[in-house]
């Protein structure tokens, strides 16, 4: 089916460790972003992508990378978690990058980090 | 710069019963409005939005909204709640609907909709 995808959905680790959440669409949207959701926040962008090879920072950037060699895929890595970045991790895409257009959003990856 | 305020946090109704979900949004220029939902355990779920056009906007699952922009309002409204429609609600602001970007949404920190049998 068409969609977003996030794997995994549920992850637990270790402070100190690398973890990389994976994100694929099958719409051949050109944009994509990574939000983290934290109560009393709403969500906030972590990075976002226009396009394979083409990623800028959003809100809350700060110990996260990210990559995107091709269109489907956008990785969201954590080099060394910390347990601030204990969270629920969304994915989603656009089409066009103009104010008035919705984002499709992935299931989410929730992350707890000891 | 724009702002979304969700004036409740946690909303109870009863089957069958109206539902208001009220949100208050700042923005410089013209802008987009959306609501969410979230059911438990998912991603957020488009219902509706709004871009310059009617003020009274149609979404799915029989919910609507109307943009105001002299009370700088956009609340959701639904005529009755069905058991189905407890979840959380998102409301998000785009600056500008024409040229704003998708990148610079601002969400809400949203609302728990209960619905009691």
């Amino acid at each position: 089916d068409a969609g977003i995808t996030q794997s995994p959905r549920y992850k637990i680790t270790e402070t100190g460790r690398q973890v990389t959440l994976m994100c694929h669409q099958t719409w051949s949207h050109s944009y994509m972003f990574w939000y983290r959701q934290d109560l009393g926040h709403g969500l906030r962008l972590i990075y976002y992508s226009a396009a394979a090879d083409i990623t800028d920072k959003g809100e809350v950037p700060d110990g996260y990378v990210v990559s995107r060699s091709k269109t489907e895929n956008f990785p969201l890595t954590l080099e060394s978690a910390t347990r601030s970045q204990t969270s629920v991790y969304f994915c989603a895409s656009s089409e066009l990058d103009r104010g008035n257009q919705p984002q499709h959003f992935g299931d989410g990856t929730r992350l707890s980090i000891l | 710069a724009q702002s979304v305020t969700q004036l409740d946090s946690h909303v109870s109704v009863s089957e069958g019963t109206p539902v208001l979900l009220r949100c208050n949004y700042s923005s410089s220029y013209s802008p987009s409005l959306f609501w969410y939902v979230q059911h438990p355990n998912k991603g957020l779920q488009l219902l509706l939005k709004y871009t310059s056009a009617a003020t009274l906007v149609k979404g799915i699952n029989g919910f609507e909204a109307e943009f105001k922009k002299s009370e700088t309002s956009f609340h959701l409204t639904k005529p009755s709640a069905h058991m189905s429609d407890a979840a959380e609600y998102f409301c998000v602001v785009s600056e500008d609907w024409a040229s704003g970007s998708a990148r610079q949404l601002t969400f809400g920190s949203g609302t728990q909709l209960t619905v009691l049998p």
